[in-house]
């Protein structure tokens, strides 16, 4: 159980093209889904906190107009980088939890290549 | 603000052996939630064991326990009988009751020698 899957785990494109990652949770709704970066051998930078039907929550410092986050449904989120650059070349995870006091289940996440 | 140290960046040990990771955070609540999640090479993150702070007794999954000290904020994970399948990140994460993030650890990098 608890699965969550996201697509694509991984993504090439040039510069200025706008990429969209998205992140499913299979088999439970899940009322909040995360969005995270990671660069190598670091831990994980929360982006944006997406509850279903409102808009994201973005950290500090994480530019909300160039990560679009949606989150449509109770098993759908998406994170479009749009006019992406090679400083956005990153791994992107995805998490969604299906309460409050429930832990956090992560997708397989997507290795992102600006050329 | 809350904060969580892994103050081992890297370690290793024999397969079969024992291994302890350490995990210590700051907080000022009383109800929250501790937790281990591994990142294999694969860069999954699979969770490992969760841990409700209100909860005297040390959980447990399979070959993975965990030593939840509250009073002095610390919270290892150890794992039995290592496998090679064990090797990854390690990251300590924490939450408090009602909160929307984790907080992540920097991590540990455990390695399995054969």
């Amino acid at each position: 159980g608890a699965v969550v899957s996201q697509h694509p785990s991984w993504v090439i494109c040039k510069s200025g093209t706008s990429v969209k990652i998205e992140c499913r949770s299979l088999d439970f709704q899940a009322t909040t889904m995360f969005w995270y970066r990671q660069f190598p051998k670091q831990s994980l930078m929360l982006m944006a906190t997406s509850n279903e039907g409102s808009k994201a929550t973005y950290e500090q410092g994480v530019e909300k107009d160039k990560f679009l986050i949606n989150h449509a449904s109770l098993t759908l989120s998406t994170l479009t980088v749009t006019s992406a650059h090679p400083e956005d070349s990153s791994f992107y995870i995805c998490s969604a939890r299906q309460a409050l006091n429930q832990p956090q289940h992560f997708g397989d996440g997507t290795r992102l290549s600006i050329l | 603000a809350q904060t969580v140290t892994q103050s081992q960046p890297e370690m290793s040990v024999q397969e079969a052996e024992t291994v302890t990771l350490s995990c210590t955070y700051d907080t000022s609540e009383s109800d929250y939630y501790l937790f281990w999640y591994k990142q294999p090479p694969s860069r999954q993150m699979i969770l490992v064991i969760r841990q409700e702070a209100y909860k005297q007794q040390n959980a447990t999954e399979n070959r993975f326990s965990v030593n939840f000290q509250k009073a002095a904020k610390s919270f290892s994970l150890k794992i039995s009988d290592s496998q090679l399948g064990d090797a990854a990140m390690y990251f300590c994460a924490y939450n408090t009751q009602g909160a929307q993030k984790l907080v992540f650890g920097q991590g540990t990098r455990l390695t399995i020698n054969p």
